[in-house]
């Protein structure tokens, strides 16, 4: 079963706005990963935060990890138009292995 | 190559027929990840190689769908008498140990 699990599946907002995304996962992690996808096909690496992280910054995008909770939050601030895409979070240490696991992702549309 | 290559980037196929994907993973690169992704849906996890460590097979679906990574580079997913509930999109990604993810535009496999 997957590791990962994003919520909303589907988030519509106005440009201009915040969009917050979150994931939460089943067991002890090393690192969780946020990734994006256009027209689904290759995903594109956003930030890592290490499971000894509670928050990190990268341009608009926040991420912040809970480990007590098992859940990650991705916001991303001042919404554009090319911010319309699929949003996926990804975790190892699922069962012990090293792999990386994906959720569902959650849709996001910017809307002008 | 700069990137991850995987080829080809779209195959038709019959049902009953084999059909070989191949993954050109970014040079030096000790990691390497197959994924599955039907239309709208998340990814799903197939098979990982990390070094000449025995690779992580747990994702494969059935029997008929294996991998091999020949001299730790290249790889090829093989599927074998294909079905029509074989149809999505193959992912490829590549990375060094436990870093970021690079994925390759992936093959669409339609199976007729």
């Amino acid at each position: 079963s997957q590791q990962g699990e994003e919520d909303p599946q589907a988030l519509s907002i106005q440009e201009g706005e915040n969009a917050t995304m979150n994931c939460s996962y089943k067991t002890s992690i090393n690192n969780l990963q946020w990734y994006r996808q256009n027209s689904g096909r290759g995903l594109v690496h956003l930030i890592l935060i290490r499971s000894n992280e509670r928050e990190k910054h990268s341009g608009r995008l926040r991420v912040t990890l809970d480990t007590s909770k098992k859940s990650s939050s991705l916001l991303i601030t001042a919404s554009r138009a090319a911010d319309t895409a699929s949003y996926f979070c990804a975790t190892d240490g699922y069962q012990g292995a090293q792999k990386l696991v994906f959720g569902q992702g959650t849709r996001l549309t910017i809307n002008p | 190559g700069a990137g991850v290559s995987q080829s080809p980037s779209n195959k038709v196929t019959e049902k009953g027929k084999d059909v070989e994907l191949r993954c050109d993973p970014i040079s030096g690169h000790t990691a390497l990840y197959w994924y599955r992704q039907s239309l709208g849906q998340g990814l799903e996890f197939l098979i990982y190689f990390q070094g000449n460590s025995a690779p992580d097979k747990s994702g494969l679906p059935s029997d008929r769908f294996s991998a091999e990574r020949t001299g730790g580079s290249v790889s090829t997913l093989t599927i074998q008498r294909t079905q029509q509930e074989d149809s999505a999109v193959y992912l490829c990604a590549s990375s060094l140990g436990r870093a970021k993810l690079f994925f390759g535009s992936g093959t669409q496999l339609s199976v007729l």
